[in-house]
């Protein structure tokens, strides 16, 4: 199994900062990679796909990079709206295997 | 607009069977790439990938769970039933159901909002 972790555990920001968030792959996982939020009582929201690129209707403050096992989440100018956990998770597509990672909470400063 | 519902009991004894039923709209699960996967959430914890199914049928389980997950579908009814024997307190989590489509490199692009079962005597 791939198993994928996060760091720091958690992150304090204060709005308007820049914030990275790493995610680490214990074998390739190509560009195989997406990252979620979730905030409390909420289902996770798709943020990034294929490591890069932007779900629909995510903010452009948002990007993703790295392939293989590499992999950063960058929010550029923190919103209130975005304090809230953060998982990453490979998805090998063939045979189907999914794995996420431990999170990264990002909370106010 | 594409949904996801999932439905079931919140609470289950130890040893009983659970059956979560996940209804969806807005797409088909027969248009070819389409696939559903129910993941779950134990209070405080990260997510954990349970199972898979596909457009063609194709099945997919957590290794470590693969005696005790089923996963269905119902094409006519829109809606995919996970089951898992043999329940424990230790499986208490909120229970996802999340689409994988194609043009998101099948990653779960849409999420029902959840459904929290507890296991206890």
């Amino acid at each position: 199994e791939i198993v994928m972790t996060q760091s720091p555990a958690t992150l304090s920001v204060s709005p308007g900062e820049r914030a990275t968030l790493s995610c680490r792959a214990s074998q390739s996982v190509s560009s195989n990679l997406a990252w979620y939020q979730q905030k409390p009582g909420q289902a996770p929201r798709l943020l990034i796909y294929g490591a890069s690129t932007r779900a629909t209707g995510i903010p452009a403050r948002f990007s993703g990079s790295g392939s293989g096992t590499e992999f950063t989440l960058t929010i550029s100018s923190l919103q209130s709206e975005d304090f809230a956990v953060y998982f990453c998770q490979q998805y090998k597509n063939w045979p189907p295997l999914f794995t996420f990672g431990p999170g990264t909470k990002v909370d106010i400063k | 607009q594409v949904t996801l519902r999932e439905s079931g009991p919140a609470l289950v004894k130890p040893t009983q069977t659970l059956t979560l039923a996940c209804t969806f709209s807005g797409f088909s699960l027969s248009t070819r790439g389409m696939c559903v996967s129910w993941v779950r959430q134990p209070p405080g914890k990260a997510l954990e990938w349970l199972a898979f199914i596909d457009w063609d049928d194709d099945k997919y389980y957590r290794a470590s769970l693969k005696t005790r997950l089923t996963i269905s579908k119902d094409t006519s009814k829109n809606q995919v039933v996970l089951t898992m024997t043999n329940m424990d307190p230790v499986d208490t989590a909120t229970y996802y159901c999340a689409r994988m489509a194609p043009d998101t490199a099948h990653a779960f692009d849409i999420w029902g909002q959840g459904a929290m079962v507890t296991v206890s005597s």
